[in-house]
């Protein structure tokens, strides 16, 4: 079975902090997303990459950075958190070949204080 | 931009009754339509992936089916456990991402 494993399920920070997330797959897939997830908003694209080091903008990339410097591990960061960041993050990952069928991690829930 | 609808919102079904959700795109060149559960407070579960129009997909109590606009979901005599918000998403032809619709939240009553 596909494995993404989220670090954090629930985090507490306060303002202005810097924040990360971490995520693992455990299936070499080339693809590694960041969404997050608020009621009435749906699923939003945050940052993917596509390869090791390599990245692209979501639809909101804002106030949010990530790095991939091993293909298994995906990390978001949040330069400065701010109270509107508070949300459900989730991770996922995929392989293009597969049809770029992607499986989601359990969520991290953040709240930014 | 992808357009992805999901009705209706929200689906209160008894225990056996049969019914279907939604899932309507305006993509064209369709590269894939992905079918996931979400619990609440839990990341979503792959169910299906769709790629051409007539396409059919089952799994237990439900089927996933796919016309050149539409896929239905269809949920044939749930059970309470069937009780989650369905997430349709495609994916972009010229793209790695998918974008998702809203969701149908469905309760099942015993």
């Amino acid at each position: 079975d596909v494995k993404v494993t989220q670090s954090s399920r629930y985090l507490v920070k306060r303002t202005g902090e810097k924040v990360f997330l971490e995520c693992v797959q455990d299936m070499d897939h080339e693809n590694m997303f960041w969404y997050r997830q608020d009621p009435g908003l749906g699923l939003r694209l945050i940052y993917f990459s596509y390869d090791v080091k390599m990245k692209e903008k979501g639809d909101i990339p804002e106030g949010y950075s990530v790095s991939r410097e091993k293909k298994e591990r995906f990390s978001l960061i949040l330069e400065s958190a701010s109270t509107n960041q508070t949300s459900m993050y989730l991770c996922a990952s995929g392989l293009v070949s597969s049809g770029n069928t992607i499986y989601f991690g359990e969520g991290s829930w953040l709240t930014v204080v | 931009e992808d357009q992805v609808t999901q009705s209706p919102e929200a689906l209160r079904l008894q225990e056996g009754e049969s019914s279907s959700l939604n899932c309507s795109y305006t993509v064209s060149g369709l590269r894939g339509l992905f079918w996931y559960r979400q619990d609440p407070g839990k990341g979503p579960e792959f169910l299906f992936t769709l790629y051409s129009a007539g396409e059919e997909k089952e799994k237990e109590r439900l089927k996933a089916t796919l016309t050149k606009k539409e896929s239905f979901l269809h949920i044939t005599a749930p059970k309470p456990e069937d009780s989650a918000t369905y997430l349709c998403a495609v994916r972009d032809p010229n793209d790695y991402k998918l974008s998702f619709g809203a969701g149908t939240t469905v309760t099942v009553r015993a």
